[in-house]
């Protein structure tokens, strides 16, 4: 089975501060993405990377920032934490997809509240 | 940019009764998926249906899709207590790089 961990499931941060959220998958999937989930939101895609040191923007990377040195690990970087960052952030990892599509799968996600 | 919208937000029911979920979107796809996340946790996927198919099954869960009216369905028949969930659809939106955008979901509650 794919096993995706997050580093943390709970974090509290304080504004101002610089937060990194990591997340490792062990099956070798080139693609990673990061999400926040928020009430009446639902998921909303911060930044995606397809290979090791590329990442495209998702929809709201304002404020965040990613890094991949290494195809297992991807990082979610927020510069300097905000109270309007306070949410669940989930970690997600799939295969290369092409136009058949490929799950992706999940972290247990991180609560992370900024004070 | 929300592509799938589920109907309904929200559902009770019975054990031992069926829940259908919708799902609307609006630009053409590849494919669909559906996840389900129990509380405070993460999501978890459930099923693949391809442009190209009509209905799919795993189990107890059955997926149509309607491409020409762009929606799919998902039916839990038989429900449990253990099906409380939200229950999320996700499309790749007609692109290859495995991109999903996810609707908001419905929750599920299958009361014992």
């Amino acid at each position: 089975d794919v096993k995706v961990t997050q580093s943390s499931r709970y974090l509290v941060k304080r504004t101002g501060e610089k937060v990194f959220l990591e997340c490792v998958q062990d099956m070798d999937h080139e693609n990673m993405f990061w999400y926040r989930q928020d009430p009446g939101l639902g998921l909303r895609l911060i930044y995606f990377s397809y290979d090791v040191k590329m990442k495209e923007k998702g929809d709201i990377p304002e404020g965040y920032s990613v890094s991949r040195e290494k195809k297992e690990r991807f990082s979610l970087i927020l510069e300097s934490a905000s109270t309007n960052q306070t949410s669940m952030y989930l970690c997600a990892s799939s295969l290369t997809a092409g136009h058949r599509g490929q799950p992706q799968h999940f972290g247990d996600g991180t609560r992370l509240s900024i004070l | 940019s929300q592509q799938g919208e589920e109907d309904p937000q929200a559902l009770s029911i019975q054990e031992g009764e069926n829940a259908t979920m919708n799902c609307s979107y609006k630009t053409s796809i590849n494919n669909l998926q559906w996840y389900r996340q129990n509380s405070g946790r993460g999501l978890v996927h459930l099923i693949l249906i391809r442009s190209n198919e009509r209905e799919k099954h795993s189990g107890r869960l059955r997926v149509t899709l309607d491409t020409s009216k762009k929606s799919s369905s998902l039916l839990i028949t038989a429900s449990r207590a253990a099906d409380t969930a939200s229950y999320f659809c996700a499309t790749d939106a007609y692109s290859n790089t495995g991109k999903l955008i996810f609707g908001q979901g419905t929750t599920l509650q299958v009361k014992p």
